[in-house]
């Protein structure tokens, strides 16, 4: 089956440092990844996807690449703000038609500090 | 991006009687709606795939009976949850599937509804 493992939190970060969340993957065919992100309170909100290999998503200075041969997509931002504080999903998505459904991680609690 | 809506965004009600939750894509028709749960600091779980004009697909462990989910129009989709009990009380998502051709499909999320189950 499919499945998104991703690394747990929670991340502490000063203001400015450097962010990695690591994203692994096992699929049946050939995903879509994304990354999401949950303010508190608040549904998700996409940051980032990547639809085939090599792709490199990018978003609000956030970015992943869909790396086929280590099946991985971890996000990466070179200097986090107090702002970036959320939980981070990194979600998976095979096929489309009427089995189409999403996958997500178990999610990663980001703590910026000032 | 496409924009999802909820409503309520919270409710509190006491035990034994149902609650409606509303989901509504406002700028795209969505032919399928997703409904989730999310416990406190934990990852989503699918309750079900709600189809535009059939019954829903829930997922296993899922009570039917209890979670209802009618998608009557290509724009909304509810979620009644009958008879509910303190446990029932979570942070219910729905999202709405849309359809981006050679792009690929993508999810959109509703902002959530709490429910609080006295």
């Amino acid at each position: 089956g499919n499945s998104v493992t991703q690394m747990e939190g929670p991340v502490t970060l000063s203001e400015e440092a450097f962010l990695t969340i690591n994203c692994t993957y096992t699929a049946t065919g050939y995903p879509s990844l994304f990354w999401y992100v949950q303010y508190p309170g608040e549904g998700l909100q996409l940051l980032l996807k990547a639809t085939k290999a090599d792709d490199k998503g990018s978003n609000k200075g956030f970015e992943a690449t869909y790396r086929k041969e280590t099946t991985s997509f971890h996000l990466e931002k070179g200097s986090v703000q107090v702002s970036d504080s959320a939980v981070y999903f990194c979600a998976l998505s095979v096929g489309g038609g009427s089995n189409y459904k999403l996958t997500f991680g178990k999610g990663t609690l980001l703590t910026v500090n000032p | 991006g496409a924009v999802v809506s909820q409503h309520p965004s919270w409710v509190i009600c006491k035990s034994g009687t149902s609650v409606k939750i509303e989901c509504r894509s406002l700028d795209f028709q969505a032919t399928t709606m997703f409904w989730y749960r999310q416990f406190p600091k934990q990852s989503l779980m699918l309750m079900a795939t709600s189809n535009e004009g059939s019954k829903a697909t829930y997922e296993q462990g899922v009570e039917k009976d209890k979670f209802l989910i009618n998608h009557a129009s290509l724009t909304l989709s509810t979620l009644t949850v009958t008879s509910a009990h303190p446990e029932d009380s979570s942070f219910y998502i729905c999202s709405a599937r849309y359809r981006a051709g050679t792009g690929g499909d993508e999810q959109f999320f509703g902002p959530g509804t709490r429910l609080t189950v006295l």
